[in-house]
């Protein structure tokens, strides 16, 4: 069974730091893309970042780069985002989502494609 | 950066009814598309990708379509529990934008 654990959440100041972590289970961790996603409280959801399986290859939004950074262990199974320089509008539950890998047939070529898979979440709350 | 138009924002139904939802893409992304459905506290779950491919395990009522700027995601029968938000979602390339969610109730 495929599981996502986040954890490091909490309530920070305003220019703080945050690590958060996700453990991953139940599949080959180190054979796919992740992502890290939020979303502020009655809000709708932002892509943050992703991360290609070997860690070569890192996006984000524009709103957190220089930042936050993501990054993985995979010896360890999991997935993490270094949040610097904290703001009150980072504020948000963060999700961990594995990307799915499909077989395009109209292009005759591998997909890496949707969130298949997410975490539970964890609250980041940005205050002073 | 591609944006996602989701309309409507809310809307409402009854039981039974076909329910259309439709995601407007700035530009194209032939079909690297994704729909999500997000119950009330809940995690988002994959409802479709690839525009038109259902999730494993989705009920066959959801469909969706379109290729390029525009697609629909369509319920054939809406059931009570389908009340949910959905969101669209590009992942053609960098940022993997999402839309801005449509909020779907039983009238």
């Amino acid at each position: 069974e495929v599981q996502l654990v986040e954890s490091g959440g909490g309530l920070v100041q305003p220019g703080g730091s945050l690590r958060l972590s996700c453990a991953a289970s139940g599949f080959a961790f180190s054979s796919y893309w992740m992502n890290w996603v939020r979303q502020a409280p009655g809000k709708g959801l932002e892509w943050v970042a992703n991360i290609k399986e070997d860690g070569d290859e890192k996006y984000y939004v524009d709103s957190v780069k220089g930042r936050f950074t993501i990054s993985r262990d995979n010896a360890k199974n999991s997935l993490y985002l270094q949040m610097n320089s904290l703001r009150a509008d980072d504020t948000a539950v963060y999700y961990c989502a594995r990307v799915t890998y499909y077989f395009d047939s109209s292009t005759s070529s591998g997909v890496w494609g949707a969130f298949d898979f997410w975490g539970q979440g964890t609250l980041v709350t940005v205050s002073s | 950066d591609i944006q996602m138009t989701q309309s409507p924002s809310s809307l409402s139904a009854s039981v039974g009814d076909r329910v259309t939802i439709t995601c407007r893409a700035s530009q194209g992304i032939s079909n690297y598309l994704a729909w999500y459905q997000q119950k009330p506290g809940k995690v988002p779950n994959l409802l479709i990708y690839a525009a038109s491919t259902l999730q494993s395990g989705v009920p066959s009522r959801f469909s969706g379509s379109g290729s390029g700027t525009d697609f629909t995601l369509t319920i054939s029968s809406l059931q009570p529990e389908d009340v949910a938000t959905y969101y669209c979602q590009k992942y053609n390339s960098a940022p993997w934008t999402f839309g801005q969610g449509t909020k779907v109730e039983i009238k």
